[in-house]
């Protein structure tokens, strides 16, 4: 059974300050990771995807990818209060698995 | 572009009935992916078509099923609905394979009484 695990939160970060969201996959051979962005009563809307090991920026957005230790995270930047959203790690290259999200609360 | 549409956005079924949930896709996509969102399992992969074949499924009972038609329409079915069927269905759509271009839909809220 392929799983991802992230930690639930709630995750309380001060606005400015830099959010870390982690999320660890059990599937070794998985090449695509995806972030995804919930707010709440919403769909989920994609933010990043990274493929390779290393970072990957996009505005105040960093997606960091460790394959060998099956580890993805999410950083961000200068968090405002329209980042308090439910951050969802996804996992797969055709089924895709999700993780079941790390609450982010930006404190103004 | 209009994005992906999905009807009913609300319904409300009673245990043993059976709901037939619609999703269109954006135009020009071709695959169509089905989730089932609750509180307590997150978001869990129901399955995926492209060109009206099955592609992928989940670990879900023979109750739900799918099917897609030529103009890449998609709907689902949930037969002998059960009170743990309560969640919210989402479809994303997106052109071949990959979730890198895929986009979800408003989602239909299910709630079996």
């Amino acid at each position: 059974q392929k799983e991802v695990e992230q930690n639930s939160g709630p995750l309380s970060v001060p606005e400015g300050a830099i959010a870390s969201l982690n999320c660890t996959y059990s599937d070794r051979g998985s090449q695509s990771f995806f972030w995804y962005r919930q707010y709440s009563g919403k769909s989920p809307e994609l933010i990043m995807s990274i493929y390779s090991n290393g970072d990957k920026e996009d505005g105040r957005f960093t997606a960091q990818l460790n394959k060998a230790s099956q580890y993805v995270s999410l950083l961000i930047r200068d968090s405002q209060p329209s980042d308090s959203a439910t951050y969802l790690c996804a996992v797969g290259d055709d089924k895709i698995i999700f993780g079941k999200g790390t609450r982010l609360h930006i404190l103004p | 572009k209009a994005g992906v549409t999905q009807t009913p956005r609300y319904l409300i079924k009673t245990r043993g009935q059976q709901v037939t949930l619609s999703c269109s896709p954006i135009s020009g996509h071709r695959s169509v992916s089905w989730y089932q969102q609750t509180p307590g399992q997150g978001l869990q992969f129901l399955f995926e078509y492209f060109s009206e074949t099955q592609r992928n499924k989940g670990n879900f009972p023979g109750r739900f099923s799918g099917r897609q038609f030529s103009n890449s329409r998609s709907e689902m079915n949930v037969s002998t609905l059960e009170l743990g069927d309560s969640a919210l269905y989402l479809c994303a759509s997106y052109q071949a394979q990959g979730a890198d271009t895929q986009y979800f839909g408003p989602g239909t809220r299910l709630t079996v009484l």
